[in-house]
């Protein structure tokens, strides 16, 4: 079956202007979770979404939003772009019931550069 | 929240030696995984392992939970083995945290 999906997989914008990436999850998985990967920061969790709702959220500011739609695909918008948000995008989908069984697999990334 | 720590840092290994990348958090979990990041940046499962021990051909893992460590086996490795390996927990609020990774290099 297909993996997980991620568009756009470069892009390029300035400062101050707003990005959505969007992701869609292998067929049958319900939670999409969203990763931010720097150089300097690692790999960090941004938020998680099953059936529509967020169950939980990383440390980033407001500008960082997501939401899910009834087919499980995931959307992601940073508004007012800054330079430190260039980074790799990753997001994962699972099945997604039961925290200790979520098994994460990962599409191949958005990477986003903010001049 | 959960830390994860990962070591050694960086590892340079010759083809055909063999490595074990740790893994310790500082809270109990109830999910942990083994990744590898190829260098175009894809993230590949390696093993689901909350306790207990797996293998898969040439990596094996090992949890011990009570004693709040992992360990990646790596044997007889080869160049394709190169990139960064990560560990990532769960403590049950559905939010994954990463160590810092492991990054490999295989020399031929």
């Amino acid at each position: 079956k297909a993996g997980v999906t991620q568009t756009p997989r470069y892009l390029i914008k300035t400062r101050g202007q707003q990005v959505t990436l969007s992701c869609s999850p292998i067929s049958g998985h319900r939670s999409v979770s969203w990763y931010q990967q720097t150089p300097g920061q690692g790999l960090q969790f941004l938020f998680e979404y099953f059936s529509e709702t967020q169950r939980n959220k990383g440390n980033f500011p407001g500008r960082f939003s997501g939401r899910q739609f009834s087919n499980s695909r995931s959307e992601m918008n940073v508004s007012t772009l800054e330079l430190g948000d260039s980074a790799l995008y990753l997001c994962a989908s699972s099945p997604g019931r039961s925290s200790g069984a979520n098994v994460l697999t990962f599409g191949a990334g958005s990477r986003l550069t903010v001049l | 929240g959960i830390q994860v720590e990962q070591s050694p840092p960086d590892l340079i290994l010759q083809e055909g030696a063999n490595s074990t990348l740790r893994c310790n958090f500082s809270d109990s979990v109830n999910n942990l995984q083994w990744f590898h990041q190829n260098p175009w940046g894809q993230l590949i499962n390696l093993f689901y392992i909350p306790s207990g021990t797996k293998q898969n051909g040439r990596l094996s893992a090992t949890t011990v939970a009570t004693e709040r460590y992992s360990l990646l086996y790596i044997s007889s490795s080869q160049t394709t083995d190169s990139g960064v390996y990560f560990c990532a927990v769960a403590g049950g609020g559905f939010k994954t945290i990463f160590g810092a990774g492991t990054r490999l290099f295989v020399k031929a």
